[in-house]
């Protein structure tokens, strides 16, 4: 079965600094990771994903992940915060159904604050 | 991507009534899901729901509670029934395009049930 965990419910940078989210995953089978985005008072926007290929993914808004097998991790890093990018971030694992990938398994959520 | 509209965006509840949420997907898609997202919380599934047979439910959600309807392949309604504030929630729907490797979230249906 598959499992996401998210390190830090809450974390806070400096706007500039490097903002760093963790994410873990467990999954009997290759996965497909994605990071979404959620600001106050909105849906869920994608941020990036990982399927196949290149293990660096590059998002929207200056994001980047890498997924490393060997970590069965997927950690989402912006080398310079925004205070645009204080929101709340859901790392999520996909679970095959059907054939394809459609369900999806969510962490519990990081909330990033960015200081002035 | 696929836009994904839901409505009522927000809405305020009288505990024991029902409400059904409505989503409506720019184009055709075979698999819609419903997700729950409580106060503070990560987002749950609560059920698929396939043009043309019956939705499947998660673990520890029912029928009776969270009905759904998918009529076409671009439409579903979910209804929240007779209500309690622990219903008080995000309700969202979502669709996977092209391949399915990319899944879409709408902007969710804030419910508060009072």
């Amino acid at each position: 079965a598959q499992s996401v965990t998210q390190l830090g419910s809450h974390v806070s940078v400096s706007e500039g600094a490097l903002v760093l989210l963790r994410c873990n995953y467990s999954s009997s089978v290759p996965p497909y990771l994605f990071w979404y985005v959620q600001y106050p008072n909105q849906g869920l926007q994608l941020l990036l994903k990982y399927t196949t290929g290149a293990t660096l993914v590059k998002g929207i808004n200056g994001f980047e992940a890498e997924f490393k097998k060997s970590e069965t991790s997927f950690h989402l890093t912006k080398p310079s915060a925004h205070m645009s990018d204080a929101a709340e971030y859901f790392c999520a694992v996909s679970v095959f159904y059907g054939g394809a990938t459609n369900k999806l398994i969510f962490g519990t959520g990081t909330l990033l604050a960015v200081q002035p | 991507s696929a836009v994904i509209s839901q409505k009522p965006s927000r809405d305020i509840c009288q505990r024991g009534t029902s409400l059904t949420i409505q989503c409506q997907v720019d184009s055709q898609v075979t698999m819609m899901f419903w997700y729950r997202q409580q106060p503070g919380q990560s987002l749950t599934l609560i059920a698929t729901a396939n043009q043309g047979s019956e939705a499947t439910y998660e673990s520890g959600f029912v029928i009776d509670k969270f009905p759904i309807s998918r009529p076409n392949l671009t439409f579903s309604t979910l209804t929240v029934s007779n209500m309690s504030p622990e219903d008080s929630s995000i309700y969202l729907c979502s669709v996977p395009e092209g391949s399915g490797n990319t899944i879409y979230f709408g902007e969710g249906s804030w419910l508060t049930v009072v």
